[in-house]
């Protein structure tokens, strides 16, 4: 049984700090690397995917991934009120499935 | 990336009938799903809906309760048969573009 694992949270800091969301996956050899934003009654959003060893860097957003340890982690830096959100990892499979597993996801509240 | 619209975007409807849930994309995507989602819970996923062919439907999820169609690469329904209270929940349509996920806003159904 394939797991991807999140603390579900919730995870709260103050506006303007780093937000930092862990993901951890038992599937040694996956592939691909997924971060999901979804806000409340809305469907999930990919803000992130990330394929190789290292950071990933968008805007405020950081991907990490470090396969060794069978991590993943999302930075949001300066974070804003609006990034309140749960924050979904998916984790595809090796042998070429597009079936990904996702972690039940870590509530974030940034506070004013 | 993928746009999907879906519709109904909600609706309630009374025990033992059936809703069509209807999925666009807006580019040939790789693949298509449908998930489920409970309030505050993560996704499951249904099925895997297959071009011209018989969907691929995950364990507790069978074709006589959510049949599925997808007659062509942009296109698919889902319909949920002889509905109970229980099937209450968020239903979402995702196409895969490579190996990333896309998801459409979803379909909030509430059974009477």
């Amino acid at each position: 049984q394939k797991e991807v694992e999140q603390n579900s949270g919730p995870l709260s800091v103050p506006e303007g700090a780093i937000a930092s969301l862990n993901c951890t996956y038992s599937d040694r050899v996956s592939q691909s690397f997924f971060w999901y934003r979804q806000y409340s009654g809305k469907s999930p959003e990919l803000i992130m995917s990330i394929y190789s060893n290292g950071d990933k860097e968008d805007g405020r957003f950081t991907a990490q991934l470090n396969k060794a340890s069978q991590y993943v982690s999302l930075l949001i830096r300066d974070s804003q009120p609006s990034d309140s959100a749960t924050y979904l990892c998916a984790v595809l499979p090796s042998g070429g499935s597009y079936i990904p597993t996702f972690g039940r996801g870590t509530s974030l509240i940034v506070h004013p | 990336s993928a746009v999907i619209s879906q519709k109904p975007s909600r609706d309630i409807c009374q025990r033992g009938t059936s809703l069509t849930i209807q999925c666009q994309v807006d580019s040939q995507v790789t693949m298509m799903f449908w998930y489920r989602q409970q309030p505050g819970q993560s996704l499951t996923l249904i099925a895997t809906a297959n071009q011209g062919s018989e969907a691929t439907y995950e364990s507790g999820f069978v074709i006589d309760k959510f049949p599925i169609s997808r007659p062509n690469l942009t296109f698919s329904t889902l319909t949920v048969s002889n509905m109970s209270p229980e099937d209450s929940s968020i239903y979402l349509c995702s196409g895969a573009l490579d190996y990333e996920q896309y998801f459409g806003p979803g379909t909030r159904l509430t059974v009477t």
